[in-house]
């Protein structure tokens, strides 16, 4: 299995406080990124990462922001969770090599009250 | 119409059954292709790529329809353990990076 975690695995948060959620690899991949999942959804893409310090808005970028300071974290933080924002939340990495697999940490279930 | 499509299901088929899935995709310049499983509650799992020329992988099948843009899983003498959502996952080349087109994934059920 791919070496990335994700903490916290269960959260609940009340509306309006923010929340951060970190992904870590072991990987040392180029690219990661924040995907959300709901029913009758697919995963859903927030925002990604190609490299420390860049990266780049997803479909449903409203809301959340991200940060890269090492190559190996990456961060998402809802500025002030929304009950919209409940759902369950995992991080990607992939390579840069010509196959393109992405690999997904086990998720963070997040319930905003 | 949705970039990927796929059908919900469930299929539900007894243990040693054939069954197979299809994924739709409307992009014609989509590049790269994959099966994912995913069980319930947890992260979903390459299950296998999907190459111009299809592959096998022990009772699994994927093959690519550029013709008619579709890809399939055909999986052979189902397994109780094959239960689970089946996604498909189309990319195409973005700026600088793949962009990740995942279908809502198929769930399969197989009885005993």
């Amino acid at each position: 299995d791919a070496g990335i975690t994700q903490s916290p695995r269960h959260k609940v948060t009340e509306t309006g406080t923010p929340v951060t959620l970190r992904c870590h690899q072991t990987e040392n991949h180029r690219y990661m990124y924040w995907y959300r999942q709901d029913p009758g959804h697919g995963l859903r893409l927030i925002h990604y990462s190609y490299g420390v310090k860049d990266t780049d808005k997803g479909e449903v970028s409203d809301g959340y922001s991200v940060s890269r300071s090492k190559t190996e974290d990456f961060l998402l933080t809802l500025e002030s969770a929304t009950s919209s924002q409940t759902s369950v939340y995992f991080c990607a990495i992939s390579g840069t090599s010509s196959v393109v697999e992405q690999y997904f940490g086990p998720g963070t279930r997040l319930t905003v009250t | 119409r949705k970039e990927v499509e796929q059908d919900p299901g469930p299929f539900n088929v007894p243990e040693g059954a054939t069954v197979a899935f299809n994924c739709t995709y409307s992009n014609s310049a989509s590049q790269s292709f994959f099966w994912y499983r995913q069980d319930c509650r947890k992260e979903p799992k390459l299950l296998m790529s999907v190459y111009s020329s299809g592959n096998e992988d022990g009772r699994f099948t994927a093959q690519l329809n550029r013709a008619s843009q579709y890809i399939s899983l055909l999986i052979r003498d189902s397994k109780l353990s094959d239960s689970a959502t089946y996604l498909c996952v189309v990319t195409s080349e973005g700026s600088g990076t793949y962009k990740y087109i995942f279908g809502t994934g198929t769930r399969l059920k197989v009885l005993a």
